[in-house]
């Protein structure tokens, strides 16, 4: 069964990076019909897609984050990250990475979630 | 690229059917059959149950089906029963830089 765990810090203060990784198990980051994302829910609200990878190469970004935004993968340690930069409280939320499984549509849906982990921006 | 827009709650007794609107524009929910549904419970990760309009993954109950007309994306929930109880999210391929647009969210609840 494939798994998905996230960690990295979970306070982090404006203006700096906020680092996650994503650890899977169960299953490869390499495989073919698998791209891998990041989603975020701010505490009480609503999901916002923040972007996705493919394991060889090819990133994208949600527009509205795609300036602030770095995702990339280690395929020896089966792991994948992100990096947003410039943070502030608007980004705290708790932060899900996922599989987006391109084989079951064409567009790809996250058919595997993580936990998910906090993160809050405060001083 | 603003959230597609949905209801904020809907309930139904145990057994009914229900329905949860999801609208957006030509350029995501009416332009392509890319609408997903997630099912979010309190404190746990989102469920894909529905994908490309009106497919289901291997597993979702066929109590839960999908479908579109023009900008306006459905999931229909027949013979409630109390574990739907939860958060749904639709969702969709927007054609703008954003790429991937969310719902606001609608809570159901079983009476």
């Amino acid at each position: 069964q494939l798994q998905l765990q996230e960690s990295g810090p979970g306070l982090v203060k404006p203006s700096e990076t906020l680092s996650l990784t994503c650890t899977v198990s169960g299953g490869s980051i390499s495989s073919g019909s698998y791209y891998w994302g990041w989603i975020r829910q701010p505490p009480g609200k609503g999901l916002e897609w923040i972007g996705s990878f493919y394991y060889s190469g090819g990133t994208y970004y949600n527009a509205s984050l795609k300036s602030r935004v770095t995702m990339s993968g280690d395929t020896s340690k089966n792991q994948f990250s992100l990096k947003l930069n410039s943070v502030t409280a608007a980004d705290t939320a708790l932060y899900y990475c996922a599989r987006l499984n391109v084989a079951l549509s064409g567009y790809g849906e996250f058919d595997y979630w993580g936990q998910g982990a906090l993160v809050t921006v405060s001083s | 690229q603003s959230a597609l827009t949905q209801p904020a709650s809907v309930s139904g007794s145990p057994g009914q059917s229900i329905t949860i609107s999801c609208t957006g524009t030509s350029s995501d929910v009416g332009g392509y059959n890319y609408v997903s549904w997630y099912q979010q419970h309190p404190g746990k990760a989102p469920k894909l149950m529905i994908y490309d309009v009106s497919n289901r993954p291997s597993g979702v109950s066929n109590r839960f089906s999908g479908s579109k007309s023009g900008n306006t994306a459905s999931l229909t929930i027949s013979g409630l029963q109390a574990e739907d109880e939860a958060d749904y999210y639709c969702s969709s391929y927007a054609s703008s830089s954003t790429l991937r647009v969310f719902g606001t969210g609608t809570k159901v609840t079983v009476l």
